[in-house]
């Protein structure tokens, strides 16, 4: 009964190629994000979604496109891979934007 | 902009020391504070919240009081245990965007 989870949980793969990273959950929350950390722990927000909807789209590349079907669904796919997207990216919940996050347990993506 | 500074790691200390982990604000409006915990190989857990100033969040031995005046949250345990050993981020949620800090990383020895 994980609550936020993420799949896969390790994902390496080449330069240039392109991949998705999965996440739901299962709380009902409305609002979903995406984080990158690096390799120094720092965490930046990329994305936000509330009910479906764009609210936070932070200077990432465009090469990085989320997706929303549903409400318990915030997928992230990533085009043309290159060296600095290696990271761990997490997905979160919250009932609302001001309430505390849960988040899943990340996904270690590693570029060769 | 909002940003959180926290205390550089890394931390390390003998089982049941005294721990303090400092954290400052910067922003708009009056924001909610957060700490969060990571444990290795995990994702980000709430750890305790404030709300508003004087508020003072506490949980598993671990405490933090909202320091309007000195725009503030520090985080203090009396009595660390080896299983507190993961990083501890810092947060601020204001404008609809949740800002970490840069976390430390805390090692507790047996």
């Amino acid at each position: 009964d994980t609550a936020v989870s993420q799949t896969p949980k390790y994902l390496v793969t080449q330069m240039g190629n392109d991949k998705s990273i999965k996440c739901e959950q299962n709380l009902g929350h409305d609002t979903m994000y995406w984080y990158k950390q690096d390799s120094k722990k720092f965490l930046k927000i990329m994305f936000s979604y509330n009910n479906k909807e764009l609210i936070i789209n932070e200077t990432v590349p465009n090469r990085f496109s989320p997706k929303s079907p549903d409400k318990a669904h915030l997928n992230l796919h990533i085009n043309s891979l290159e060296l600095g997207d290696s990271a761990v990216y997490f997905c979160a919940s919250s009932p609302t934007g001001s309430q505390p996050q849960h988040f899943g347990d990340g996904t270690r993506l590693s570029i060769l | 902009g909002n940003s959180v500074t926290q205390m550089e790691g890394p931390v390390t200390l003998s089982e049941e020391a005294f721990l303090t982990i400092n954290c400052t604000y910067t922003a708009t409006g009056y924001p909610s504070l957060f700490w969060y915990v990571q444990y290795p190989g995990e994702g980000l857990q709430l750890l305790l919240k404030a709300t508003k100033a004087d508020d003072k969040g506490s949980n598993k031995g671990f405490e933090a009081t909202y320091r309007k005046e000195t725009t503030s949250f520090h985080l203090e345990k009396g009595s660390v245990q080896v299983s507190d050993s993961a990083v501890y981020f810092c947060a601020l949620y204001t404008a609809r965007q949740l800002t970490f800090g840069s976390g430390t990383q805390l090692t507790v020895l047996p």
